[in-house]
């Protein structure tokens, strides 16, 4: 099977703007999770995903936001863009939601400018 | 609020040395735990998972973790590393309810040949 892929791999935005960023699951995945990654904080959750339904929701502003649609893909956006939010954004999935392992795709490199 | 420690930030060690990665959890609940690998350039894999049943799992790649319920941890060893086996490791936790999974701060380790 394919694995988690994502799009776009990298992206330079300036403050104030806004982005997307596409992932597509395994194939048979129901359940998609979004993190990020930065040097500072590390790995922090952001949403999952379950069935077009938020599951759960780490603690990001407001500014993040996502969605799931019916064949699983899954976008998150994030509007009026800081500095702060350049990180690397890593999408994983997985057969249901509870108790199972998450596959992580290679994540979209964002730069905030 | 659950919480993951990763006492060891930086590890060197040299060829067939042993290897033991220390991580503890705070989380009030059933939990699941993980070691993910991030190779240079890579994306976060899977190593092992504990869900539960022996506490003693083996992974790939000739790593092990034991899951001590009393100490709350939940230890990565390797009886021999390799010098492919430079990466940063994450142990992670999580629960039952969603695939909402906390990660602790990350081990590089390098390997010198």
């Amino acid at each position: 099977k394919a694995g988690v892929t994502q799009t776009p791999r990298y992206l330079i935005k300036t403050r104030g703007q806004q982005v997307t960023l596409s992932c597509s699951p395994i194939s048979g995945h129901r359940s998609v999770s979004w993190y990020q990654q930065t040097p500072g904080q590390g790995l922090q959750f952001l949403f999952e995903y379950f069935s077009e339904t938020q599951r759960n929701k780490g603690n990001f502003p407001g500014r993040f936001s996502g969605r799931q649609f019916s064949n699983s893909r899954s976008e998150m956006n994030v509007s009026t863009l800081e500095l702060g939010d350049s990180a690397l954004y890593l999408c994983a999935s997985s057969s249901y939601s509870g108790a199972e392992t998450q596959y992580f795709g290679p994540g979209t490199r964002l730069l905030v400018l | 609020a659950q919480s993951v420690s990763q006492h060891n930030h930086h590890v060197i060690l040299s060829e067939a040395a042993s290897l033991e990665l220390g991580c503890n959890y705070s989380y009030g609940g059933t939990v699941n735990l993980f070691w993910y690998v991030q190779y240079p350039g890579q994306h976060l894999q899977l190593l092992l998972k504990y869900f539960s049943g022996d506490p003693l799992v083996k992974g790939i790649k000739g790593f092990e973790a034991e899951f001590i319920k009393s100490k709350f941890s939940f230890n990565l060893r390797k009886p021999s590393v390799q010098w492919s086996d430079t990466a940063e490791y994450f142990c992670a936790v999580s629960g039952n309810a969603g695939n909402m999974l906390t990660f602790g701060g990350g081990t590089r380790l390098m390997v010198k040949p």
